[in-house]
């Protein structure tokens, strides 16, 4: 079955806009989570979504901020950037469920740059 | 709150020899999970091992097995016969068995196969 999509691959962004990057996990699985790696700080979790609901967050500001849909699929948006929010960002997906190999599944990532 | 360090920022080793990499982590949780994955050049991050803290008995997949010291916290990587194809930058990551889906993930280490 297709692994974890992310989209757009690959963008560049100016500071003070915003972005938003997409995310579709594996068909059945409904929670969502997303990681912010750069170089420096290597990665930082920002937030997991599950059935629609921000389950838990990381330790980032209120510029971050995401959703996720009916269809499990999410969304997160980057609001007035940054040249720091220069990062590769992953999202993953797992089944949470009583009992699971506890295991997450990543896709390829979004490379965001901002100059 | 949890922490996992990687002291090796980087190593290497000749092909179809065995590499060590190291772990520690901070916790103070009994039950948990312990991944290390694997992040080739294309970015994609792929879930190499798991251990689950109650078991005693080290994972082992196929080249890949960890000496899981639950008392010391520490959890390395022993990749035996290397392989051109193991070269990549690998994330050892903790996980608490409760609620949250978040990994915590180390720097890294950036293991290079000589030929």
């Amino acid at each position: 079955k297709a692994g974890v999509t992310q989209t757009p691959r690959y963008l560049i962004k100016t500071r003070g806009q915003q972005v938003t990057l997409s995310c579709s996990p594996i068909s059945g699985h409904r929670s969502v989570s997303w990681y912010q790696q750069t170089p420096g700080q290597g990665l930082q979790f920002l937030f997991e979504y599950f059935s629609e609901t921000q389950r838990n967050k990381g330790n980032f500001p209120g510029r971050f901020s995401g959703r996720q849909f009916s269809n499990s699929r999410s969304e997160m948006n980057v609001s007035t950037l940054e040249l720091g929010d220069s990062a590769l960002y992953l999202c993953a997906s797992s089944l949470k469920v009583t009992g699971n190999t506890g295991e997450l599944f990543f896709g390829e990532g979004s490379r965001l740059t901002v100059l | 709150a949890q922490t996992v360090t990687q002291s090796q920022p980087e190593m290497s080793v000749q092909e179809a020899e065995t590499v060590t990499l190291s772990c520690t982590y901070d916790t103070s949780e009994s039950d948990y999970y312990l991944f290390w994955y694997k992040q080739p050049p294309s970015r994609q991050m792929i879930l190499v091992i798991r251990q689950e803290a109650y078991k005693q008995q080290n994972a082992t997949e196929n080249r890949f097995s960890v000496n899981f010291q639950k008392a010391a916290k520490s959890f390395s990587l022993k990749i035996s016969d290397s392989q051109l194809g193991d070269a990549a930058m690998y994330f050892c990551a903790y996980r608490t068995l409760q609620g949250a889906q978040k990994l915590v993930f180390g720097q890294g280490t950036r293991l290079t196969i000589n030929p």
